[in-house]
């Protein structure tokens, strides 16, 4: 079964300071596919980014970025030039694409909170 | 991007009672949905797995008799609460697959029984 953990349940950080969110995995597959979703106040689920497993070039969206290290089965985001609409409970997920019509296996979450 | 609706957003209902929760993909075909429940502060535990024209699978310790679903269309999937009593409260939230194996989320729907 795969396990997805993620080890800092909140983060404060400053508007336009960076913060970086830790997540490791395990799993025996090779072919899969990674997430962060973010879930504002409004508890409405947003997708941030996506990785695919085969991919070494880690993915980017706008100031979001991660760091994929698949050796060491981690996953961070990184959040650049924080925004007080960034404030948020961060999940990374992991998906096997062909398991389970692709459900998604969530972190506990980390709690990120943007100050003035 | 893909718009996932749920109705309705908030329900109060007395105990006994079933109530129905609707997800709608509007403006793409979902072949696959996702059922989940949220409690406060706490992840997604993933309920069932909705498959259009077949019967859903109900995942680990989740009455399949008390959660009826129902996937009818390619954007419609339905979430039946049976006899709902105050410890079925929560925060339901269902989720459409798209083209590329994103899950694209509703904005859920808050239960309180009495």
């Amino acid at each position: 079964a795969q396990t997805v953990t993620q080890s800092q349940p909140e983060m404060s950080v400053q508007e336009a300071e960076t913060v970086t969110l830790s997540c490791t995995y395990d799993t025996s597959e090779n072919n899969y596919y990674l997430f962060w979703y973010k879930q504002p106040p409004s508890r409405q689920m947003i997708l941030v980014i996506r990785q695919e497993a085969y991919k070494q070039q880690n993915a980017t969206e706008n100031r979001f970025s991660v760091n994929f290290q698949k050796a060491a089965k981690s996953f961070s985001l990184k959040i650049s030039d924080s925004q007080l609409g960034d404030t948020a409970m961060y999940f990374c997920a992991f998906m096997i694409p062909t398991d389970s019509w692709g459900k998604l296996q969530f972190g506990a979450g980390t709690q990120v909170v943007v100050t003035p | 991007g893909a718009v996932v609706s749920q109705h309705p957003s908030w329900v109060i209902c007395k105990s006994g009672t079933s109530v129905k929760i609707e997800c709608r993909s509007l403006d793409f075909q979902a072949t696959t949905m996702f059922w989940y429940r949220q409690f406060p502060k706490q992840s997604l535990m993933l309920m069932a797995t909705s498959n259009e024209g077949s019967k859903a699978t109900y995942e680990q310790g989740v009455e399949k008799d008390k959660f009826l679903i129902n996937h009818a269309s390619l954007t419609l999937s339905t979430l039946t609460v049976t006899s709902a009593h105050p410890e079925d409260s929560s925060f339901y939230i269902c989720s459409a697959s798209g083209l590329y194996n994103e899950q694209f989320f509703g904005p859920g729907t808050r239960l309180t029984v009495l």
